[in-house]
Order: C-alpha cells, then sequence, then structure tokens
C-alpha cells in the first residue's frame, strides 16, 4: 500500500534562518506531488505541484521554493524566513493514473517562526 | 477563477441527528468533487468522492454526499452525527484534466453529546 512521510512534525526557526521540510512517497511510481500551507487552522492554500521529476508548478509568489530531485520526493525550502511563513505545511500525492483521483495528505509540519 | 464555498463557518449538530455540510463550487467542465475531514494537526483525510454516474454517493465512516449539476453543489451529509464526527472538512473541486484541488476555507462540524 501507498504511504506518505512529512518530516519533521514540528519546527521552530528564526526569522532569517534557512528551511527545508522534506516529504516522501512509498508504494506508488511517479506520483503528483502537492505543498500546501494552511494558516490559522482553516484554508488550505496550494503553494507548489509537481507532475515529474523536476517539474514545479508555482502557485503563489513567496519566499518559498519547492524541488522534486526523485521521482517520490518532494523539498520544500526558503532561504530566509519571515514570520508570515509560520503556519501548518502539508504534503499530498496524487496518482498520475486518471483512476486515481483522490489525493492523500501527510500529517504535517507545524513551523513557527520566531 | 475557479472557486469553492463553504457558505457555513460552523455546523452544530445533536449527536444522533442527521447532519449537513454544504459546498458549492465554480469549477469549469465537469469536475471531480472530494470531501476530507481534518481532526487537530492532522492532516487531511479522504472521505469520498464524486467522478460520474449516481448523483449520491457514500464513503467513509458512514458519510455520504449528493452531487447536483443544476446547483453546482456537493452538499455531505450523514443519517446519524457522532461526537467523534466534531472535525474541519473541506470540500474540495478538482477541474477534469487538471491536477490542482481547490479547497476553500473548512466547516467547522460540532457535534453536540
Amino acid at each position: 500500500s501507498q504511504t506518505i512521510h512529512q518530516w519533521p512534525a514540528t519546527l521552530v526557526q528564526p526569522v532569517g534562518s534557512p528551511l527545508s521540510l522534506e516529504c516522501t512517497v512509498e508504494g506508488t511510481s511517479n506520483p503528483n506531488l502537492y505543498w500546501y500551507r494552511q494558516a490559522a487552522g482553516r484554508g488550505l492554500q496550494l503553494l507548489f505541484y509537481s507532475v515529474g521529476i523536476g517539474q514545479i508548478s508555482s502557485e503563489v509568489p513567496q519566499n518559498l521554493s519547492a524541488s522534486r530531485p526523485q521521482d517520490r520526493q518532494f523539498i520544500l525550502s526558503s532561504k530566509k524566513l519571515l514570520l508570515s511563513d509560520s503556519g501548518f505545511y502539508l504534503c499530498a500525492w496524487s496518482g498520475a493514473d486518471r483512476r486515481n483521483t483522490e489525493a492523500f495528505f501527510g500529517q504535517g509540519t507545524r513551523l513557527t517562526v520566531v | 477563477a475557479q472557486s469553492v464555498a463553504q457558505p457555513e463557518d460552523q455546523v452544530n449538530v445533536a449527536e444522533g441527528n442527521p447532519l449537513t455540510v454544504k459546498c458549492t463550487y465554480s469549477v469549469s467542465g465537469n469536475p471531480y468533487l472530494f470531501w476530507y475531514v481534518q481532526y487537530p494537526n492532522r492532516g487531511l483525510q479522504f472521505l469520498l468522492k464524486y467522478i460520474t454516474g449516481d448523483n449520491l454517493v457514500k464513503g467513509s465512516y458512514g458519510f455520504e454526499a449528493e452531487f447536483n449539476k443544476s446547483q453546482t453543489s456537493f452538499h455531505l451529509k450523514k443519517p446519524s452525527a457522532l461526537v467523534s464526527d466534531s472535525a474541519l472538512y473541506f470540500c474540495a473541486p478538482r477541474a477534469s484534466g487538471t491536477y490542482k484541488y481547490i479547497f476553500g476555507t473548512g466547516t467547522r462540524l460540532k457535534v453536540l453529546a
């Protein structure tokens, strides 16, 4: 069966420090991968999605970037964190097969920038 | 622009009563439609989906949803609510031919004992 791993679960970082959040998927190949941010425990904002290695689409211009160095690995990064980057970050995957249409989410990373 | 609306910020229902969480959407074509549930400090869990076919779809934990094409709605329902159903619920359409799920602000469901 497929599983998604996201770490760390919580992170406290000072303003201006770098960020690297990692997400990996097991049990499937060529997944679509997503990074979402959830602010104040409510709506999800799509940050990046990827349909293949090296293919990244950015939805919202901001202080973050994403990379997909391997088929089932998706990394969210920042060179210098801002206070406004605080939030709950969720990684998700969906199947490339059109029959597998739903997305599956990781457990999230709570990022607090201080 | 494509969008989804969950008009109720919070829904309160007594345990054992039926519940409805509303969702309307504005997405081109024939979108795929999904419902997710989120418990505090956790990721989202998939509940059910509508792709095509019967307008009433059944999902996990006794939930079902009714698709109405003319009203572009996909309301989540459950015949008898449990206290453990209390959580944040998201409707998420995905335009066919795309890979993006559109999430709204969610509806907080509170089931009172």
